[in-house]
């Protein structure tokens, strides 16, 4: 099915550096949700993204919702040991009110 | 319940063999999901159910996958005849029919299913 291009793949960073990710696709989307994976759970939502420029935070998180309404951006700064786990964008199409297109996640590796 | 609860968390199953998964969802969420999430991979919607509406199936990527919910509440979703490529992690979500997708909804930790 289709999926959004998230890069990137995976990413080692030092303890305290800022980080950021991002998702494009070829599809404009209503909304924009960025969701974190630890190991064994399933994902947990974020930050939701609902207008073509929104920027939203969330304490050391924040994202914005692209102005083609085909992209978006994470950023994490100040990054700490419990930030490792996966991070995965996803987006609702302007033809579904319900389901969601997930891009194939950032896997984030922090070294203390 | 608080969460939304799924079983059994693993399972590791002869190929061939049927499997059935359990989705129950937070109390008072009328609408359930499940995705599948293959290794290394996002996301695959595969079946979105709304209260008494027919479900969105367009996500069931064959005849071998078949999901059910009962009284609006618990969902099994069943796979027969179970393939090495049906190996994946298994998540159900549940949310407000008013919020749908827009509130991100609550995913369980999902059944992990190894075809050997």
């Amino acid at each position: 099915g289709q999926q959004l291009n998230q890069s990137p793949q995976s990413m080692f960073i030092q303890e305290g550096e800022d980080v950021s990710m991002n998702c494009t696709s070829s599809s404009i989307f209503n909304t924009w949700l960025w969701y974190k994976q630890d190991p064994g759970e399933g994902p947990v939502l974020l930050i939701a993204l609902y207008k073509a420029g929104e920027l939203t935070s969330n304490g050391r998180l924040t994202a914005q919702f692209g102005i083609t309404r085909k992209d978006s951006f994470l950023n994490i700064s100040a990054s700490i040991p419990s930030d490792v786990g996966i991070y995965f964008c996803a987006g609702q199409r302007v033809d579904s009110s319900y389901k969601l297109i997930f891009g194939s996640g950032t896997r984030l590796l922090v070294r203390p | 319940g608080a969460g939304v609860s799924q079983s059994p968390s693993n399972k590791v199953t002869e190929k061939g063999k049927d499997v059935e998964l359990r989705c129950d969802p937070i109390s008072g969420h009328t609408a359930l999901y499940w995705y599948r999430q293959s290794l290394g991979q996002g996301l695959e919607f595969l079946i979105y159910f709304q209260g008494n509406s027919a479900p969105d199936k367009s996500g069931l990527p064959s005849d071998r996958f078949s999901a059910e919910r009962t009284g609006g509440s618990v969902s099994t979703l069943t796979i027969q005849r179970t393939q090495q490529e049906d190996s994946a992690v298994y998540l159900c979500a549940s949310s407000f029919s008013w919020t749908g997708v827009s509130s991100g909804y609550t995913f369980g930790s999902g059944t992990r299913l190894t075809v050997v």
